[in-house]
C-alpha cells in the first residue's frame, strides 16, 4: 500500500495464518528487487530477493512474487508467527546499485 | 559473515553541537558504504554513497557541509551531523558492500539521534 502522511498501513494477522504484503515499484528498468524485515529500533533484515528474469522465488516460510507488466512485488509468509510482527520493506536497486525503499508495511500478528 | 556494527546505538546531543556516528564492517572489506536516514513511521531515504579513499557522493537535498562522510578505509565510514538542530532528529542506519557483491548491502543496526 501507499504511506499516506506518518501512517504505516497495517496488515493484521491471526497467528498461523498467511500473510501477503504488497509492494509498487517505480522504475520499470529495475533489474533486482529486494524485501527487508525492520524491527522497532533495528535496521532493515534481508528476507529474499529476486531478479527481474523471474516471477517467483521461493524461500523458507516466505514467498516473493514479481509481475513485471504492472510493476508489482509481493511477499507471501506461510503460518504467520508472533515473531513475523514488524514492519516489511520491498526495496528496488537501480542501475548505480542504489536501493530504493518502498514506504513499507506494518505486519501485526494476532496470538 | 557479513557483520556492519555502528557506534554509537543512541546519541542525545544540544541543539548546536556536532555528532559523529561509525559505521564498520567488522568481517569483510566494505568498498562502498551507505548512510540512510529514517524518520518515524517512514521509510528509509538514502542520503549518500561512499567509496573508500573518494569523495561521498550525495542524495539531491542532501547538504554535504552539514553530513559530513568520511570513508578512509575499507573497514570504516564516519557520518558527521555539524551544527545539528531539532529536525536533525533521526534514526541513522548504514549498509556496506563488498567489491565481490555490489548487489549485497549488509546493513548496521541503526542510530537513534535526538537533538534537543
Amino acid at each position: 500500500g501507499e504511506s499516506v502522511g506518518l501512517h504505516l498501513p497495517t496488515l493484521s494477522v491471526q497467528e498461523g495464518d498467511n500473510s501477503i504484503i504488497n509492494c509498487a515499484y517505480s522504475n520499470s528498468a529495475s533489474d533486482y528487487f529486494i524485501w527487508y524485515k525492520q524491527e522497532s529500533g533495528k535496521g532493515p533484515q534481508f528476507i529474499i530477493d529476486i531478479r527481474s528474469n523471474m516471477d517467483k522465488r521461493q524461500g523458507q516460510r516466505v514467498t516473493v512474487l514479481l509481475n513485471k507488466t504492472v510493476k508489482h512485488l509481493s511477499l507471501q509468509i506461510a503460518a504467520t508467527q508472533p515473531g513475523d510482527s514488524a514492519v516489511y520493506f520491498c526495496a528496488e536497486m537501480d542501475s548505480s546499485y542504489k536501493l530504493i525503499f518502498g514506504s513499507g508495511t506494518r505486519l501485526l500478528v494476532r496470538p | 559473515g557479513a557483520v556492519v556494527s555502528q557506534h554509537p546505538s543512541w546519541v542525545i546531543c544540544k541543539s548546536g553541537t556536532s555528532v559523529k556516528i561509525e559505521c564498520r564492517s567488522l568481517d569483510f572489506q566494505a568498498t562502498t558504504m551507505f548512510w540512510y536516514r529514517q524518520f518515524p513511521k517512514q521509510s528509509l531515504m538514502l542520503m549518500a554513497t561512499s567509496n573508500e579513499g573518494s569523495k561521498a557522493t550525495y542524495e539531491q537535498g542532501v547538504e554535504k557541509d552539514k553530513f559530513l562522510i568520511n570513508h578512509a578505509s575499507l573497514t570504516l565510514s564516519t557520518l558527521t551531523v555539524t551544527s545539528a538542530h531539532p529536525e536533525d532528529s533521526s534514526f541513522y542506519i548504514c549498509s556496506a558492500s563488498s567489491e565481490d557483491s555490489y548487489n549485497e548491502q549488509f546493513f548496521g543496526p541503526g542510530t537513534r539521534l535526538t537533538v534537543l
